[in-house]
């Protein structure tokens, strides 16, 4: 069936880069996205990557796609407290695409 | 626009109570979806419905479970009667069709959630 997999935390430093891998399985998706949780709140897009892409840059975000492995990277560059929160990618269902197939996420938490 | 908005922000109640969870889609979207996150399982899809129209409830959990939209700017998820397993967050979420900036417009939209703990 349809699996999207993330590590579960990630522990950087200020101002260092931080890396949130995603595999996911379906790869006829025409879109893959990166979602952001912050406490207490609901999920808020960061950014997408169209799947005929290998890279996307936004600022401080940088998302790689690797079609042949399935894989989906985020970068943020120069990490600040700010970030800490929780990262969900996701991908459509295969067979439809109304629907999102969310990652189990990944706290990453920023210290000083 | 105020985004999706979803009341009551924290629900506390005792098991076999009724619970009604509410959400105001963002005006002029005509897909609604209602999810579930809880630590164990994840987010996961409840139901989404197509301008008010349920699409696909195949997340429902079970028969307690059930979501109504009557109109395009109004949804409920009810559970009755609740369970302690029930206790979760439950987002509503809302996304447009189409338009030239497609891809932006069919992004779902998350309202800030209701959490739901059931004693």
């Amino acid at each position: 069936g349809e699996d999207v997999e993330q590590s579960l935390f990630l522990s950087v430093r200020e101002g260092d880069s931080s890396v949130i891998n995603c595999t996911y399985t379906d790869s006829s998706s025409t879109y893959l996205y990166w979602y952001k949780q912050e406490p207490g709140a609901g999920l808020q897009l960061l950014t997408y990557i169209f799947s005929n892409m290998d890279m996307k840059q936004d600022q401080r975000l940088t998302v790689l796609l690797n079609k042949k492995d399935k894989h989906l990277s985020l970068r943020i560059a120069d990490t600040q407290t700010g970030d800490s929160a929780i990262y969900f990618c996701a991908e459509t269902y295969p067979d439809n695409t109304d629907k999102l197939i969310f990652g189990t996420g990944t706290r990453l938490q920023v210290f000083p | 626009d105020a985004g999706v908005i979803q009341s009551p922000r924290h629900e506390v109640t005792e098991m076999g109570q009724e619970v009604t969870l509410r959400c105001k889609p963002i005006s002029g979207h005509d897909y609604l979806f209602w999810y579930r996150q809880t630590m164990m399982r994840g987010l996961e899809l409840l139901i989404y419905f197509n301008n008010n129209v349920p699409i696909d409830d195949s997340g429902m959990p079970e028969d307690r479970f059930s979501a109504k939209m009557p109109n395009a700017s109004f949804s409920t998820l009810k559970i009755q009667p609740s369970e302690p397993r029930d206790s979760a967050v439950y987002f509503c979420a809302s996304r447009g069709t189409g338009g030239r900036a497609a891809l932006l417009t069919d992004t779902q939209y998350f309202g800030p959630g209701t959490r739901l703990t059931v004693l």
